[in-house]
Parts: C-alpha cells; structure tokens; sequence
C-alpha cells in the first residue's frame, strides 16, 4: 500500500483481556519495527523483524507480550491479560532495506479498563 | 546504550517567528543517523528532517534546518518563520549502522505556535 496501516485505531479493553494490534507495512518493506509511546513519553522499542530472520525481541517489556509477523508483510503485536499500565499508543513503522527512511502508522491508542 | 535527550518539554513561538528545539545524544558510534520527526495529533511520525553524521554540511529542508555539532552531539532543529501549522510534537531520534537499526527516541518537545 502507499503508506503503513494500522487497525484498531482505538482500542478498548477490559483489564485481563487479550487484545491484537495489526499492522500493514508498504510493500517491499523489509524491516518492520513495533513501539510503544506512553503518555509523555517518547517512543519505547518493542520489537523488531527483518525478512525471514529471528525477530529481535529486545524491547517486550513481559512475557505478556509476543508479536508475528506472516508471510514478511503483515505484523501483530499480542498483549495477553492486559494491565492498565498497557495503555499507551502502539506505533508500527517500516522500511526498505538498506535504506533510512523510515515510514510510520498512524497508530492503536490501547485504552484498559 | 545510546540515548537522546530532549531538555525543553514546552516551546512556544510567535507566528513567522524563529524557535530553536535542543537536542543532545549519546553514542560511541562514528557513524550514525540523526533525524528529527513531527508528530500532529493524527499520532502519524512525520519526517521532518535527516542528518548523517558523515557530513559536515548541516542539513536543510526549506524552513527546518539543524545545527549539526558532532563533538559536542548536539543536533538542534531551527524552525524559520514559524506558521501554525507547525504546532505539534517534535522528537529528535538517533540511529547507528547494526543489526536492527532501530531508532532511539527522545522524550520529545511540545511546541505551540501563537498567532
């Protein structure tokens, strides 16, 4: 597609619930990378994927956190039994390889209840 | 570990007015990326502008322009006859050459714009 999508765009859930985040990079993009902006805060690194290779899982914060990516294009970021301290913007970004520039979605706002 | 830092959480400029945003880093990396990004309220990370750290030359695009000082690592971004539309969060990011190229962010700057 011409940019990265994101789906939800707003997410509510109740505290305990599982939820998944999807994100649909630009075509050809390699590299897919997941963040997490908390209110206030900058942008925290969660996970990254690069074609077929392992996925640098780095940044999950918990054992509550797991992501796919199927196929080298499409990417879903798992939260099970939300907490309230989840809540924050969930960010996608991709790119080429090789390259630096860097596109981002517009986002999932994960609100828990 | 790399960081970025970011000392000004407010700014607030005049509109067609001049306003500086701070940005310092840390790497032991000589090579690297340094990028400001926009981000409105649509959540939506907006390039504003790049700057590789093997250029001297700072980098340009149109009215945004940064002050590259590689020993110091600072990287400021110079916003030129601010308009309104320029109201949004600027975060200042960094990125080195490596296996994931992830970017590291800072906390970000809010900046209002005054008619």
């Amino acid at each position: 597609g011409a940019g990265v999508s994101q789906s939800p765009s707003n997410k509510v859930t109740e505290k305990g619930k599982d939820v998944e985040l999807r994100c649909d990079p630009i075509s050809g993009h390699t590299a897919l990378y997941w963040y997490r902006q908390s209110l206030g805060q900058g942008l925290e690194f969660l996970i990254y994927f690069q074609g077929n290779s392992a996925p640098d899982k780095s940044g999950l914060p918990s054992d509550r956190f797991s992501a796919e990516r199927t196929g080298g294009s499409v990417s879903t970021l798992t939260i099970q039994r939300t907490q309230q301290e989840d809540s924050a913007v969930y960010l996608c970004a991709s790119r080429a390889q090789g390259g630096y520039g860097y596109t981002f979605g517009s986002g999932t706002r994960l609100t828990v209840v | 570990a790399q960081t970025v830092t970011q000392s000004q959480p407010e700014m607030s400029v005049q509109e067609a007015e001049t306003v500086t945003l701070s940005c310092t880093y840390d790497t032991s990396e000589s090579d690297y990326y340094l990028f400001w990004y926009k981000q409105p309220p649509s959540r939506q990370m907006i390039l504003v502008i790049r700057q590789e750290a093997y250029k001297q030359q700072n980098a340009t695009e149109n009215r945004f322009s940064v002050n590259f000082q590689k020993a110091a690592k600072s990287f400021s971004l110079k916003i030129s006859d601010s308009q309104l539309g320029d109201a949004a969060m600027y975060f200042c990011a960094y990125t080195s050459w490596g296996a994931t190229n992830k970017l590291i962010f800072g906390t970000g700057t809010l900046l209002a714009v005054q008619p």
